[in-house]
């Protein structure tokens, strides 16, 4: 059975700071990996999505990089602000089994706190 | 809509009630999922549509539970004799296809007392 482990559980930078959230996953065999963003209160925002055969994916100030085989993901944040402070979320859906398999097993989240 | 609409956003009901829940996805996403999120957890898979079929209901946890999609858009999570257990926040998720992106509602509270 697929876990998704995510690494710290909390963190607390100062404003301007670049960091790096750790998503690490037991089996390789997937098809997508995807990180959301969470609000208090909140439902999901998608903020990139990993096909299995690419390495990462940019948008804006963050990028996410994939190494399947070794099952590893980062999001990585360039200079950080008080507004990306939120919960973030990596989701692996695996590879269509013939059973349907295509829901999204995800981590618990790293809670980020960005500090004026 | 322009985004995937869940109602109601909140709902407190007694044990042993029974409870629906209610999706509205994006226009034209056939693909439609709903998910159990506990604090301070992720999200966990209940079951997934493709059209008006539930191709995969492997994370419903028991018979209490059961969902439709009757007309491949609109989709309601029911929940028969409600146990303070349940008490969660309910996601809905739609895409265009399973391999697309997928995009989250805001969720249904459900306190369960």
């Amino acid at each position: 059975k697929q876990e998704v482990t995510q690494i710290p559980a909390a963190l607390s930078v100062p404003e301007g700071e670049n960091l790096v959230l750790n998503c690490s996953f037991t089996d390789s065999a997937i098809y997508n990996l995807q990180w959301f963003r969470q609000d208090p209160g909140k439902g999901l925002t998608s903020l990139l999505l990993i096909q299995s055969s690419q390495r990462e994916q940019t948008s804006g100030r963050l990028n996410a990089s994939l190494d399947k085989s070794s099952g590893r993901s980062t999001l990585y944040i360039a200079a950080s602000q008080p507004g990306d402070s939120a919960t973030y979320l990596c989701a692996v859906k695996e590879g269509y089994s013939g059973a349907g398999s295509y829901q999204l097993t995800f981590g618990k989240g790293t809670k980020l706190s960005v500090i004026p | 809509g322009a985004g995937v609409s869940q109602t109601p956003s909140n709902k407190v009901t007694e044990k042993g009630k029974y409870v629906e829940l209610r999706c509205d996805p994006i226009s034209g996403h056939t693909a439609l999922y709903w998910y159990r999120q506990s604090l301070g957890q992720g999200p966990e898979f209940l079951i997934y549509f493709q059209g008006t079929g539930a191709a995969d209901d492997s994370g419903l946890p028991n018979d209490r539970f059961f969902a439709v999609r009757p007309e491949g858009s609109v989709s309601t999570l029911k929940i028969q004799r409600t146990e303070r257990g349940d008490s969660a926040v309910y996601l809905c998720a739609s895409s265009l296809g399973p391999a697309a992106t997928i995009y989250f509602g805001e969720g249904s509270w459900l306190t369960v007392v």
